[in-house]
């Protein structure tokens, strides 16, 4: 079983709706938590942290379900500007140096 | 503030010929650092991971070596590239939250 996995997409959405993606992980020893943005062709961007009790970031929701092992994003109206790759990360803490990353889930907001 | 840099943006090398790709980061002390692959329409592969100078880890044997003669620099190599070295190559740091921050990419095409 994959360390992160995540559903590759693609999800095409109408602007405005409300999208949600899961990232699950094997490691219950898990600790940190983050979703990351990649537009085409560049660099991977932090978006947001994912806290135990769930975070907000304007229209972003993040939440964590350790019971389940899963994180999951969620977009509120989405926009066209949504459209992108989003990779949750998961980081096993303490000691470990490892950062890996999902594979990714596409999202293409259709106007 | 803390900023990675990685060059060439942009790489197109012949089958055979030798690779060396550097990342420098800047604004902060014995940063881990990571080096990662991406192939087209693919996640991102962890190839080596530094906690400090001199020391490497390898996670994916492979055409690749890499090495960190100094605190904030880390460097991508290969004697002879191969076709499969294709890719998006991509240097990051971790921050203190244990999230990674990217440079921006060398797209190296092996022809």
């Amino acid at each position: 079983r994959k360390e992160v996995e995540q559903d590759p997409g693609p999800f095409n959405v109408p602007e405005g709706a409300t999208v949600a993606f899961n990232c699950t992980y094997s490691n219950s020893a898990s600790q940190s938590f983050f979703w990351y943005r990649q537009d085409c062709r560049k660099e991977p961007k932090l978006l947001m942290s994912v806290y135990s009790s769930g975070n907000e970031d304007g229209r972003f929701t993040a939440q964590l379900n350790r019971a389940s092992q899963y994180i999951s994003l969620l977009i509120r109206d989405s926009k066209l500007s949504d459209s992108a790759t989003y990779l949750c990360v998961v980081n096993r803490g303490g000691g470990y140096q490892k950062v890996t990353f999902g594979t990714g889930t596409k999202l293409q907001v259709i106007p | 503030s803390q900023t990675i840099h990685q060059w060439p943006a942009t790489l197109v090398q012949p089958v055979g010929s030798p690779l060396s790709l550097e990342c420098t980061v800047e604004g902060t002390s014995n940063p881990n650092l990571y080096w990662y692959r991406q192939a087209a329409g693919r996640g991102l592969q962890l190839l080596f991971y530094s906690v400090g100078i001199g020391q490497i880890s390898s996670e994916v044997p492979q055409n690749l070596s890499a090495s960190r003669p100094q605190d904030r620099q880390f460097i991508l190599s290969s004697k002879k590239l191969l076709l499969s070295d294709s890719g998006f190559y991509l240097c990051a740091y971790r921050g203190v939250g244990a999230e990674a921050f990217f440079g921006q990419g060398t797209r190296l095409t092996v022809v």
